[in-house]
């Protein structure tokens, strides 16, 4: 089946860093890659989606400028979290989708920790 | 707009019960696909079911079973002699073109099944 690996999983920054997560496709190549976020005890929500070679579309209420995306090739995406802050803690799920395909494949997801 | 409903917060049952997940969905959509995925507590999400909506026969697989019902716009999962390690987030999703193919998830049931 798919594969799709996310790093780092589990990742502290303080408060004011930035930090990146990357979401790769390993073994298919990924037209779309989506970006979602978990809050604890909450349903994931959709953040972002990314098609390759072109800008991130955003969900409303999420902010571009903090959030960046680049989805730079069919098998990378990368989530950067800049001047990260405590409620931006979160688990933060990316998901790819191969073209004309309808499934998505999930990564195992990251957990970002701003002290 | 398209909408899922997962009524249920959480579910208690005690092992080799049997467990009805309820799932009530909306979409304006015609052609669109229903899933169920299983997040336990290591937070990664495991695909378990897609079903389009063409498809209403409902399906076994071990112990799992699902029940497609257009008529009520229902997706239930039902789990037969449940077993500890079914314990987890289930989360019931939908995918249609006017959701621009995109997941939207609703908002889980936690199980636990203990011994």
């Amino acid at each position: 089946g798919a594969v799709v690996s996310q790093h780092p999983s589990r990742v502290i920054c303080k408060s004011g860093t930035s930090v990146k997560i990357e979401c790769r496709s390993l073994d298919f190549q990924a037209t779309t890659m989506f970006w979602y976020r978990q809050f604890p005890k909450q349903s994931l929500m959709l953040m972002a989606t990314s098609n390759e070679g072109s800008k991130a579309t955003y969900e409303q209420g999420v902010e571009k400028d903090k959030f960046l995306i680049n989805h730079a090739s069919l098998t990378l995406s990368t989530l950067t979290v800049t001047s990260a802050h405590p409620e931006d803690s979160s688990f933060y799920i990316c998901s790819a989708r191969a073209g004309g395909h309808y499934e998505q494949y999930f990564g195992p997801g990251t957990r970002l920790t701003v002290t | 707009a398209q909408k899922v409903t997962q009524a249920q917060t959480e579910i208690s049952v005690v092992e080799k019960e049997d467990v009805t997940l309820d799932c009530v969905y909306e979409t304006r959509d015609t052609t669109y696909y229903l899933f169920w995925y299983k997040q336990p507590p290591s937070g990664e999400l495991v695909f378990l079911i897609r079903r389009n909506s063409f498809d209403e026969q409902n399906e076994i697989s071990g112990r799992y079973s699902w029940n497609f019902q257009k008529s009520t716009s229902s997706f239930n999962f039902t789990i037969t002699a449940s077993q500890v390690v079914d314990s987890a987030v289930y989360f019931c999703a939908l995918s249609s073109r006017s959701g621009y193919s995109t997941l939207t998830f609703g908002k889980g049931t936690m199980l636990l099944v203990s011994p």
